[in-house]
């Protein structure tokens, strides 16, 4: 069974500080995506970077980054020079088979609420 | 990004009426739409899986005669609540599958059943 494992309910960060927000995953498909999306308090899902699992290099997108360790199935994102709009709700999320297929749907962990300190 | 957008934003209704939750994908045709279902402060739990022209496939546990979802068209799924109670009370999340990976949500709907 697919399983997504985040073990930070909560942290607090100083503005401007790098944070990382932890993320495992447990998974017997060979080919997967990973997710992670942050949720502001208006509720709704922005979608901030992805991972394939054969992906060679570890994705970036502006601040943020993926820290991708293929062999203990962890995909941690690391948000560099943190801002106090980044204060939200982070998960992280797995799609078993990643493509095109219609049945690939997308699991969720239980999130970190992460707060920024000015 | 793409957007998907969802009708109404909050609705209250009471016990024993049905509600119906619109969710429309604006700039993309969506092949698949997914609901999902999150209880304060805690993750999205997938409902069902909504595919164009076919029945909802639905997730071990969810009623499908609770929950009815119809996705008539490639931008458009619904899903009603019927004989809403005050547990089906939740903040209730579509979201569109295009062509690429990636998954568009929409900005939910909460409910309330008084």
């Amino acid at each position: 069974a697919q399983k997504i494992t985040q073990t930070q309910p909560g942290m607090f960060v100083q503005e401007k500080e790098a944070v990382t927000l932890d993320c495992t995953y447990d998974t017997s498909d060979p080919s997967y995506g990973l997710f992670w999306y942050k949720q502001p308090s208006s509720g709704e899902m922005i979608f901030l970077i992805y991972q394939g699992s054969y992906d060679q290099q570890n994705a970036t997108e502006g601040r943020y980054s993926l820290n991708f360790q293929k062999a203990r199935k962890s995909a941690n994102l690391v948000i560099s020079a943190s801002q106090l709009g980044d204060s939200a709700m982070y998960f992280c999320a797995m799609r078993p088979k990643p493509g095109y297929s219609s049945a690939s749907k997308i699991i969720f962990g239980s999130g970190t609420r992460l707060s920024i300190r000015p | 990004g793409a957007v998907v957008s969802q009708h109404p934003s909050r609705v209250i209704c009471k016990s024993g009426t049905s509600v119906k939750i619109e969710c429309r994908s604006l700039d993309f045709q969506a092949t698949t739409m997914f609901w999902y279902r999150q209880f304060p402060k805690k993750s999205l739990m997938l409902m069902a899986t909504s595919n164009e022209g076919s029945k909802a496939t639905y997730e071990q546990g969810v009623e499908k005669d609770k929950f009815l979802i119809n996705h008539a068209s490639l931008t458009l799924s619904t899903l009603t609540v019927t004989s809403a109670h005050p547990e089906d009370s939740s903040f209730y999340i579509c979201s569109a599958k295009g062509s690429s990976y990636e998954q568009y949500f929409g900005p939910g709907t909460r409910l309330t059943v008084t």
